[in-house]
């Protein structure tokens, strides 16, 4: 059973739409969501959320947490080309050793002009 | 700061043969992790790292993968008799502590012929 969820898969907008993305999950110690942006190379890291109802904010993008029902969303405001892109959803945990992150199979974003 | 470095970027091997891919941490990290992404999949986490210790190798496969990280050089990742399902993207992504934000390579794409 997947740990972290995203949806939608995919999804596709005009340029200038705004985008939300969501990303749910069940882990028993939660530390923090991280949102990374894949385009043809590794991820970029975007936000890392701890705590819930606080917004990060990066340009046009921004994110927010809620640790009480479990999801974050990830908002992109007046699409553009060059957000064509995965944007993954990965959640740490704590507890001794680290297993590294536990990612969301993506969503699969595609601005189209 | 030179970000983490992986190579080659690009690896073709015949079944069989081995690989070996490396990862140099940026500089002040000594926490390593290894993922994999298979097509169309997540990141998948596989083993974590400190120098000269693996602390976590519960998402390697039990079977011809092992990983290190000299207390001198880059961590590498060696798969022998590779297979036709090793083919996938490797990244390597490093920390200053466990607490920290990992920052990930550019991977390492893997083709078994």
């Amino acid at each position: 059973e997947d740990k972290v969820v995203q949806s939608p898969l995919s999804l596709v907008v005009h340029e200038g739409d705004t985008v939300t993305l969501n990303c749910s999950y069940e882990v028993t110690n939660f530390r923090s969501l991280l949102w990374y942006k894949q385009e043809k190379k590794a991820p970029t890291f975007l936000f890392m959320l701890t705590s819930s109802g606080i917004e990060k904010k990066s340009g046009r993008l921004s994110s927010i947490l809620d640790k009480k029902e479990l999801f974050s969303i990830l908002n992109i405001t007046a699409t553009q080309t060059g957000d064509s892109a995965i944007y993954l959803c990965a959640v740490e945990e704590t507890g001794g050793g680290a297993d590294g992150l536990t990612f969301g199979k993506g969503t699969h974003l595609i601005i189209q002009p | 700061n030179a970000g983490v470095m992986q190579n080659p970027r690009h690896l073709v091997r015949r079944r069989g043969q081995e690989a070996r891919l490396r990862c140099s941490p940026m500089k002040g990290h000594s926490h390593v992790y290894w993922y994999r992404q298979l097509p169309e999949e997540g990141l998948k986490f596989m083993v974590y790292l400190q120098k000269e210790n693996i602390i976590d190798e519960s998402g390697m496969p039990k079977e011809r993968f092992s990983a290190e990280f000299p207390k001198e050089g880059p961590s590498i990742l060696r798969i022998q008799q590779v297979v036709r399902g090793d083919s996938a993207a490797y990244f390597c992504a490093s920390s200053r502590t466990l607490q920290e934000t990992q920052y990930f390579g550019p991977g390492t794409r893997l083709l078994v012929l």
